[in-house]
């Protein structure tokens, strides 16, 4: 059984730029929910992807869009990237129940100059 | 509005003392708790999950409690190790997100 993939591992953009981030979902798992997670702090949620369609969103900007595509990898797209943007970008997958576990990917860490 | 809280922010204790870290949360409307481990710029390591028909879960020297009602969880960590130091994190799922706590970061003196 294969985990929870993220890419890529780390990436530095400028201020204004887009950036594209990518997870695989475990297998056998529909859902990817993508999290952000500054400095010092505990996670903050994104969006939710359920079956190709937008399933939830937190309290984020239009400029952070997202993608699920029928394999259910996802992908999070962030426009016109701003400093507080930096941080650690993190994936989860699960299956299709509110009870069910949300396996993590090892992240993605944004350095935004 | 649901809200996670950790207490403390920080704890150092010498090796192998018996220790206690909480988490609270604001609306017991949950569907599970779960707690996870987090190593300085790493990823997310699942502990333990605690649905919330249950009152506790253990695994190996860690054992986590929940009590819905009073909107509190416990995590217990028995005769900590060096190797035990890193941040503590608890989430509540709560409909299709989870809710995170800041953590809690716990130092293990040799």
């Amino acid at each position: 059984e294969t985990g929870v993939t993220q890419s890529p591992t780390h990436l530095i953009k400028t201020r204004g730029q887009q950036v594209t981030l990518r997870c695989s979902s475990q297998s056998g798992h529909n859902t990817v929910s993508w999290y952000q997670q500054a400095l010092g702090q505990g996670p903050q949620f994104i969006f939710q992807y359920y079956r190709e369609e937008e399933n939830g969103r937190g309290n984020f900007p239009p400029r952070f869009s997202g993608l699920q595509f029928p394999n259910y990898s996802s992908e999070l797209n962030v426009n016109a990237l701003e400093l507080d943007d930096s941080a650690l970008y993190l994936c989860a997958s699960s299956l299709w129940t509110n009870t069910d576990t949300q396996y993590f990917g090892p992240g993605t860490r944004l350095t935004v100059l | 509005k649901q809200e996670v809280t950790q207490i403390p922010a920080a704890l150092s204790v010498p090796e192998g003392e018996n220790l206690v870290l909480n988490c609270s949360f604001t609306d017991s409307a949950i569907y599970n708790l779960q707690w996870f481990r987090q190593d300085p710029g790493k990823g997310l390591t699942s502990l333990l999950l605690i649905q919330s028909s249950q009152r506790e879960q253990t695994s190996g020297r860690l054992n986590a409690s929940l009590d819905k009602s009073s909107g509190r969880s416990t995590l217990y960590i028995a005769a900590s190790q060096p190797g035990d130091s890193a941040t503590y994190l608890c989430a509540v799922h709560s409909n299709y997100q989870l809710i995170w706590g800041a953590g809690t970061k716990l130092i293990i003196k040799p």
